[in-house]
């Protein structure tokens, strides 16, 4: 069955950094497109990142452009969020989810269950 | 604030039917497949419907979707109390580039 396990979510403090992962299994990560989705607590869900299969093509929502930056690495079936200036509005339970095919960044067919990021000092 | 426009909640009685709308763009929904996400309590949203309005694998054909313009719809029929969850649609907008979903729309099943 297709896994997804995000990782490294933590108190962080603000202006902090911090790196999530998302180890993917079951499937062959490299042709999927891969979103980041976010929900700050008793919030509605919020597209934070896409990737394309490649990595060639990465895209942000405004809210955190800039800031956090996606990446992949193929040969280890993982996704990453870098996450830079964190503020409070970042605090929040971060998903990833893998695309239903390369290029589909809105159509999610499978999600992790979540890691939760708090910025606070 | 949402992009897309969900109305907040929704009711109905167990086995009755209930419709929930998502209005978007021109460079939304106007222009791109709408997909719609089910979210239990306390659990990862799941994919129900995608291209506007088909389901996956193992999504009851009680669950449907359609797409007019710069709206789309979520159907569910036969209600169930399992059924009550918040829905959420979704779709890439060209003109931002990125995913926009709805804010969400609360299902109760009364």
């Amino acid at each position: 069955d297709v896994q997804l396990l995000e990782s490294g979510g933590d108190l962080v403090q603000p202006g902090g950094s911090l790196r999530l992962s998302c180890a993917a299994s079951a499937f062959t990560f490299s042709i999927y497109a891969m979103s980041w989705v976010r929900q700050a607590p008793g919030k509605g869900l919020e597209w934070v990142s896409g990737i394309t299969g490649s990595g060639g093509s990465t895209f942000y929502a405004d809210s955190v452009r800039g800031r956090f930056t996606v990446s992949r690495d193929n040969s280890e079936n993982t996704l990453y969020l870098q996450m830079g200036s964190l503020r409070a509005e970042d605090t929040a339970i971060y998903y990833c989810a893998k695309g239903l095919h390369d290029g589909s960044h809105n159509e999610l067919d499978y999600w992790g269950q979540g890691t939760l990021v708090t910025v606070s000092s | 604030q949402s992009v897309l426009t969900q109305p907040p909640s929704v009711s109905a009685a167990p086995g009755q039917k209930v419709t929930i709308s998502c209005s978007g763009s021109s460079s939304s929904i106007g222009q791109n497949h709408v997909s719609w996400y089910q979210q239990l309590a306390g659990a990862a949203p799941k994919l129900i419907i995608y291209v506007n309005d088909k389901r996956p694998s193992g999504i009851p054909d009680r669950f449907s979707g359609s797409k007019s313009g710069t709206s789309a719809t979520l159907g569910i029929s036969g209600l169930q109390t399992g059924d009550e969850a918040d829905y959420y649609c979704a779709s890439w907008d060209s003109r931002l580039e990125r995913v926009l979903f709805g804010g969400g729309t609360k299902l109760t099943v009364l």
